[in-house]
């Protein structure tokens, strides 16, 4: 069964640092998404994908974060500066479309930690 | 915020079926109901989603009231494998035309027992 991929499973950076997020989502999938899970905290959503742009995004996706899809598979997590708050799983996801009748499917994630 | 409301725990004896109810009194008429679940701090796993027929497939199924107030998740063998927080989720459609974020509660953590 066709699943999303993430890499790496574990990521640990510096505070200040910058970090990419990686993931290679379901081949026929044409949405994307990024949501975050603080430790013992709920899922959060982040940002939506579609075509080359945002779709949608919440008040956590700020200046220091952005996204894209360098190259038609990967679809990245950019995080420019990173402070010790945006230690979390982060979980990437795919869909075919964002019709409420069409699942979004997740990565296992990347568990990042910043020191 | 969630729109669904479930218990935070449950026990189930494993082989048993195990009924995870979700309450979600406000749904309006075009919103789905979707059940995930996440074990072990893994990615959330699609399980099953309806509108407002009962729906079953090879993981699970899902029983919708008439009324479509709430909703059972129904795993008929329960296996150790099958510890997970289980999430009942409402396509959140406030944010204008179409959103497109899954909106995740609490959920409820199913033990299975041996």
């Amino acid at each position: 069964e066709p699943e999303v991929t993430q890499t790496p499973s574990h990521q640990v950076t510096q505070m200040g640092q910058e970090v990419i997020l990686r993931c290679v989502p379901i081949s026929n999938h044409l949405y994307f998404y990024w949501y975050r899970q603080i430790l013992g905290q709920k899922v959060e959503f982040l940002v939506s994908f579609y075509n080359n742009e945002i779709s949608e995004k919440s008040e956590i996706f700020d200046d220091q974060f952005s996204v894209e899809r360098p190259d038609g598979s990967n679809f990245t997590l950019k995080i420019r500066s990173t402070k010790l708050e945006d230690s979390a799983m982060y979980f990437c996801a795919s869909s075919q479309g964002v019709y409420s009748n069409q699942p979004q499917h997740f990565g296992d994630g990347t568990r990042l930690s910043i020191l | 915020d969630a729109k669904t409301t479930q218990p935070p725990s449950m026990d189930c004896a494993e082989g048993r079926a195990a009924n995870l109810p979700c309450n979600h009194s406000t749904i309006s008429g075009n919103e789905y109901v979707y059940w995930y679940r996440q074990i072990h701090s893994q990615g959330p796993q699609y399980i099953i989603h309806g509108l407002k027929n009962n729906e079953t497939n090879e993981m699970a199924s899902l029983i919708i009231t008439e009324d479509r107030k709430s909703s059972t998740l129904i795993l008929p063998h329960a296996t150790l494998r099958d510890t997970a927080v289980y999430y009942c989720i409402v396509r959140d459609q406030d944010s204008g035309a179409g959103s497109y974020q899954l909106t995740f509660g609490k959920g409820t953590k199913l033990s299975v027992i041996p």
